[in-house]
């Protein structure tokens, strides 16, 4: 059983416009929420995160927004540019016991065209 | 810097042989991880050390086991490969073990292991 979904597997989008990425989860234990970004060859590395406490948290170029109602996360992304084509991973935890462990998303693929 | 360093790369197994995955880290943090990536499966935990002399089962733990070794080293024996375990391994570690004190995971850049 799936988690946390990402149902779209890939995502095209031209340099300077918005990427909006989906994320949805089923468990209301969730309680933390991060995005990765993943270039091939390498592991994933932390973009942004979010509390439950908060419905949004910006970073630059990057915003993160929760509706706790839908369980619904979405990365937004602007402006897009070619260097931001690269795998994107959203992530949950429940806290508690669950330490560090993290449930993945499947990954949508970025592609920023120039 | 080198973060967190994976060896070996690549490997290829036979059914049944065993090998042992090595990871070590140079940041001082007390948790580390390992998940394995399948196509469509996103990551998946396997094992994780919350701190140094602790160990605990992931979400599928099955056909491996790990030591942690020391604070810097964390490493995922398989004891008799199945082409099943085919897949990327990565390694991670945080400072804390809980991912809402702000303490996000830092990832090596991966085994590909096939088993044939």
């Amino acid at each position: 059983d799936q988690q946390v979904k990402q149902n779209s597997p890939s995502l095209s989008v031209q340099e300077g416009r918005i990427s909006i990425l989906n994320c949805d989860y089923t468990n209301s234990m969730f309680d933390y929420f991060l995005w990765y970004k993943k270039y091939p060859a390498e592991g994933p590395t932390f973009l942004i995160s979010i509390s439950s406490i908060k419905d949004k948290n910006e970073d630059g170029r990057f915003t993160v927004f929760l509706n706790k109602s839908a369980k619904h996360l979405s990365l937004h992304i602007v402006p897009s540019q070619p260097g931001d084509s690269a795998v994107y991973f959203c992530a949950a935890n429940a806290g508690g016991t669950s330490y560090g462990k993290l449930t993945f998303g499947q990954g949508t693929i970025l592609t920023v065209h120039p | 810097n080198a973060g967190v360093t994976q060896t070996p790369k690549f490997q290829v197994l036979k059914t049944g042989q065993s090998m042992t995955l090595q990871c070590a880290q140079d940041m001082n943090h007390n948790s580390m991880y390992w998940y394995r990536q399948d196509p469509g499966m996103g990551l998946r935990l396997i094992y994780y050390s919350a701190s140094e002399g602790t160990t605990d089962k992931g979400e599928v733990p099955n056909g491996y086991n790990v030591s942690r070794l020391n604070k810097r080293e964390f490493s995922l024996r398989l004891e008799s490969a199945a082409p099943s375990q085919t897949s990327v391994y990565f390694c991670a570690s945080s400072e804390h073990p809980q991912a809402r004190l702000g303490s996000p995971l830092h990832f090596g850049n991966g085994t590909r292991l096939t088993v044939t």
